[in-house]
């Protein structure tokens, strides 16, 4: 069965400093891999998307994240948080190349970030 | 990006009653649609997949007979809460698919559900 592991509940920062957060999934075959944005109060909004080609991707507001194969992993990652980026982040994975297959979703890590 | 519209944002009702939430693709026909659940500090769980003219597919757990899943139209699905009790509040998420290959969701803002 696929699953999203994301192994950092709760991470506090302080502003400028250098964020990771961890997302292992399992799935038997190639996926589309995504990270979410949940802001307090907010819908979710999409930070960046993994499909194929490079494996480092780049997201809005400064994320990236890098898809390596061989340890299932596609962490997210910014060289320098904001207070503005305090918020829930969701690794999220379905199958690639077939169409209409649902999201699943890691359990989130919760940024706090302090000015 | 593609344009998910969800109503209500927010609704409150007394145990018993029933409540529908509409999802709505905006720009877009949603072949598929999917409904999530998401309880406070806690991720999105899957509820069921509805495919547009079919019967939706719902996850292990799930009352079917409790969550009523209409997707009549390719832009419009429907969550039906019948009978809804405390327990049934919750935030629901629709999201929708056009069927590409690429297989990206687009998310609907979310209906916040409060059952007295």
């Amino acid at each position: 069965a696929q699953s999203v592991s994301q192994h950092n509940h709760h991470v506090i920062l302080s502003e400028a400093a250098s964020l990771e957060l961890g997302c292992n999934y399992s799935y038997g075959g190639t996926v589309n891999l995504f990270w979410y944005v949940q802001y307090p109060g907010q819908h979710l909004q999409l930070l960046l998307k993994y499909f194929s080609g490079d494996p480092l991707v780049k997201g809005i507001k400064g994320f990236e994240a890098e898809f390596i194969k061989s340890k299932f992993s596609f962490n997210l990652r910014k060289p320098s948080v904001q207070w503005s980026d305090t918020a829930e982040y969701f690794c999220a994975v379905n199958a690639f190349g077939q169409a209409g297959t649902a999201l699943i979703f890691g359990k989130g890590t919760t940024l706090s970030v302090s000015s | 990006g593609a344009v998910v519209s969800q109503h209500p944002s927010r609704v409150i009702c007394k145990s018993g009653t029933s409540v529908k939430i509409e999802c709505r693709s905006l720009d877009f026909q949603a072949t598929t649609m999917f409904w999530y659940r998401q309880f406070p500090k806690q991720s999105l769980m899957l509820m069921a997949t509805s495919n547009e003219g079919s019967k939706a597919t719902y996850e292990q757990g799930v009352e079917k007979d409790k969550f009523l899943i209409n997707h009549a139209s390719l832009t419009l699905s429907t969550l039906t809460v019948t009978s809804a009790h405390p327990e049934d509040s919750s935030f629901y998420i629709c999201s929708a698919t056009g069927g590409r290959v690429t297989g990206e969701l687009f998310f609907g803002e979310g209906s916040r559900l409060t059952v007295l």
